[in-house]
């Protein structure tokens, strides 16, 4: 069935340093792709999402790209803040489904 | 604007009792869904609702029930709790099964 692999975490960087959080994905159609983030004590919310082959998202600095080729939609950012601190999900739903298939979820730690 | 809301924000529950989480968008969307979030699991669909007046299981549906009362709400049933249902509840709403999701605060949900 459909699935998502992210790294596993915690993941600690210091200020300014450059974020990469990887997700692969097996899917039987062409899902879109998506990135949510989780602030303590709050809910998912969209950070950034792609429909498409060789689509990027971005937003808020952070941007992925969808990688048919390699089944692929890592995330990254330039420069990381400490308030990027958070928890990230990759996901994706095939096209006319129901069902959102989330990653385990990356936790990021950004140390001042 | 709300968005998604869900109450209560917490509760604690002995084995055997029953309780209902409630939820409710504001977004007129047509799509509506039940989370449970357990550590170093990500988010996994419990019921999901494709359209005012059906709702189907999704990944860990025993234990649970569900009612799509109208457009905007989507309750969630434990009928009969366990320690195994200790997790965190999210609810969340959608425009169509495949685009981005938005969620609610979450519940968590203490079973003793």
């Amino acid at each position: 069935g459909n699935s998502v692999t992210q790294m596993e975490g915690p993941v600690t960087l210091s200020e300014e340093a450059f974020l990469t959080i990887n997700c692969t994905y097996t899917a039987t159609g062409y899902p879109s792709l998506f990135w949510y983030v989780q602030y303590p004590g709050e809910g998912l919310q969209l950070l950034l999402k792609a429909t498409k082959a060789d689509d990027k998202g971005s937003n808020k600095g952070f941007e992925a790209t969808y990688r048919k080729e390699t089944t692929s939609f890592h995330l990254e950012k330039g420069s990381v803040q400490v308030s990027d601190s958070a928890v990230y999900f990759c996901a994706q739903v095939d096209t006319g489904g129901f069902k959102t298939i989330f990653g385990a979820g990356t936790r990021l730690f950004v140390k001042a | 604007n709300a968005g998604v809301t869900q109450t209560p924000k917490f509760q604690v529950l002995k084995t055997g009792q029953s309780m209902t989480l409630q939820c409710a968008q504001d977004m007129n969307h047509n799509s509506m869904y039940w989370y449970r979030q357990d550590p170093g699991m990500g988010l996994r669909l419990i019921y999901y609702s494709a359209s005012e007046g059906t709702t189907d299981k999704g990944e860990v549906p025993n234990g649970y029930n569900v009612s799509r009362l109208n457009k905007r709400e989507f309750s969630l049933r434990l009928e009969s709790a366990a320690p195994s249902q200790t997790s965190v509840y999210f609810c969340a709403s959608s425009v169509i099964g495949n685009a981005e999701a938005f969620f609610g605060q979450g519940t968590r949900l203490t079973v003793v």
